[in-house]
């Protein structure tokens, strides 16, 4: 079945520490997104890719850092800097063309220890 | 700043009604506007989409009504199931080749059997 894998569903980060989550997808799509998802705040970009070794900061990039060395695959760490990174996390893909959808993964929920 | 306000927070609805929610949007180049569902736990998935160019959407017991001098546009669930029960994000984009989503707050849906 095509589609977005995140790992690990729940992920816990010690004060200090940075950690990656990881988002891969078999859809061949060339764009892929990394969303923020808070209680009451909907989803908020944090960095988004159109081609592999090019990615653009989104509205939130902060504390945040990205890698495209593949297609498939988009890994977001999340740095000490993020003063506040407990949240779930959302990584989306989509075909690059006009009203092309974005297709979501089931997320990471990051806590903090 | 691009903004998608979205009403209400909240929605309890009896099985059998409709459902109705509510966006509004600011930035008059926004030229595409998807609604998202999303259950307890689960990434978002596309539900159903318009374009600007037309007025109204419909698919199954989901319509998009657009308004677009009034910068408004809402989604309607008819015939309102338990199964219904989720979060819906409205969201709307500009142009470019990723295409990137401003979303609203969320409406968490309750519908009542």
């Amino acid at each position: 079945d095509g589609g977005i894998t995140q790992s690990p569903k729940y992920l816990f980060r010690k004060e200090g520490q940075n950690v990656t989550l990881s988002c891969e997808q078999n859809l061949n799509h060339d764009a892929m997104y990394w969303y923020r998802q808070d209680p009451g705040q909907g989803l908020r970009l944090i960095y988004y890719s159109q081609i592999v070794n090019d990615f653009q900061k989104g509205d939130i990039a902060e504390g945040y850092s990205v890698s495209r060395e593949k297609k498939e695959s988009f890994p977001l760490t999340v740095t000490s800097a993020q003063k506040n990174p407990t949240a779930f996390y959302l990584c989306a893909s989509s075909s690059t063309g006009q009203g092309q959808p974005q297709h979501f993964g089931d997320g990471t929920r990051l806590s903090i220890l | 700043q691009q903004q998608v306000k979205q009403s209400p927070q909240s929605l309890i609805v009896q099985k059998g009604g409709i459902s109705i929610i509510n966006c509004a949007y600011e930035n008059t180049a926004f030229d595409y506007f998807p609604w998202y569902q999303q259950f307890p736990g689960k990434g978002p998935a596309l539900l159903i989409a318009i374009r600007p160019d037309v007025s109204e959407k419909k698919e199954g017991r989901f319509t998009i009504s657009f308004n677009k001098s009034a910068k408004q546009f809402s989604l309607h669930i008819m015939d309102s199931q338990p199964g219904d029960s989720a979060t819906y994000f409205c969201a709307a984009s500009s142009g470019g080749s990723a295409r990137q989503l401003t979303f609203g707050s969320g409406t968490q849906l309750t519908v009542l059997p």
